[in-house]
């Protein structure tokens, strides 16, 4: 059974602290997503990578960034937390070839609060 | 740029009845995929139905149809005969096929939180 992993189901934090979201695919998938959402929001992008140490830009970067040192591994980082980033954070990926692209997996979702 | 709008945040049904959702999209490619996501309390994110732009026939899966209208820029759900199950947020989603360059970037509505009442 295909799988995306998130390190964590909740996490608190306090603002200034470095925050780590990590999130582990077990397909050989070459893209993964990093997507938050807000209540009345939906799903924003946030970053994506097609590729090891490749990253794009999504829709509201700001105050993130990634890293993707192997494959399977693509990490969320939160250099100073604030509260605006108060948030469900999703993981998903994808394959790059055939019918695979248009298909996303998710992980179940991390509820970050920041206080 | 491309944006998916669900004009409906919530709804509600009778078990064993049905009910449509709406989402509306605007975009200048001609050839994109459009999806249904349902994320139960569990918050998994799961794929209930998808359309290539392309193909004319409106995609079913079992209880799940959509009526897909491209000149309208429509895309709604149908589920019938309502289960208990279905009670969820939906979010409708967008793939073109050559967004920003990249390998499949959805873009998504608000959702609809859909309620299914015994």
């Amino acid at each position: 059974d295909v799988k995306v992993t998130q390190s964590s189901r909740y996490l608190v934090k306090r603002t200034g602290e470095k925050v780590f979201l990590e999130c582990v695919q077990d397909m050989d998938h070459e893209n993964m997503f990093w997507y938050r959402q807000d209540p009345g929001l939906g799903l924003r992008l946030i970053y994506f990578s097609y590729d090891v140490k490749m990253k794009e830009k999504g829709d509201i970067p700001e105050g993130y960034s990634v890293s993707r040192e192997k494959k399977e591994r693509f990490s969320l980082i939160l250099e100073s937390a604030s509260t605006n980033q108060t948030s469900m954070y999703l993981c998903a990926s994808s394959s790059e070839t055939g019918e695979g692209r248009e298909k996303l997996f998710f992980g179940s979702g991390t509820q970050l609060s920041v206080l | 740029a491309q944006t998916v709008t669900q004009s409906q945040p919530e709804m509600s049904v009778q078990e064993a009845e049905t009910v449509t959702l709406s989402c509306t999209y605007d975009t200048s490619e001609n050839n994109y995929y459009l999806f249904w996501y349902k994320q139960p309390p569990s918050r998994q994110m799961i794929l209930v139905i998808r359309q290539e732009a392309y193909k004319q026939q409106n995609a079913t899966e079992n209880r799940f149809s959509v009526n897909f209208q491209k000149a309208a820029k429509s895309f709604s759900l149908k589920i019938s005969d309502s289960q208990l199950g279905d009670t969820a947020m939906y979010f409708c989603a967008f793939m073109g096929e050559n967004y920003g360059g990249s390998q499949g970037n959805l873009i998504f509505g608000k959702g609809t939180k859909l309620s299914v009442k015994p």
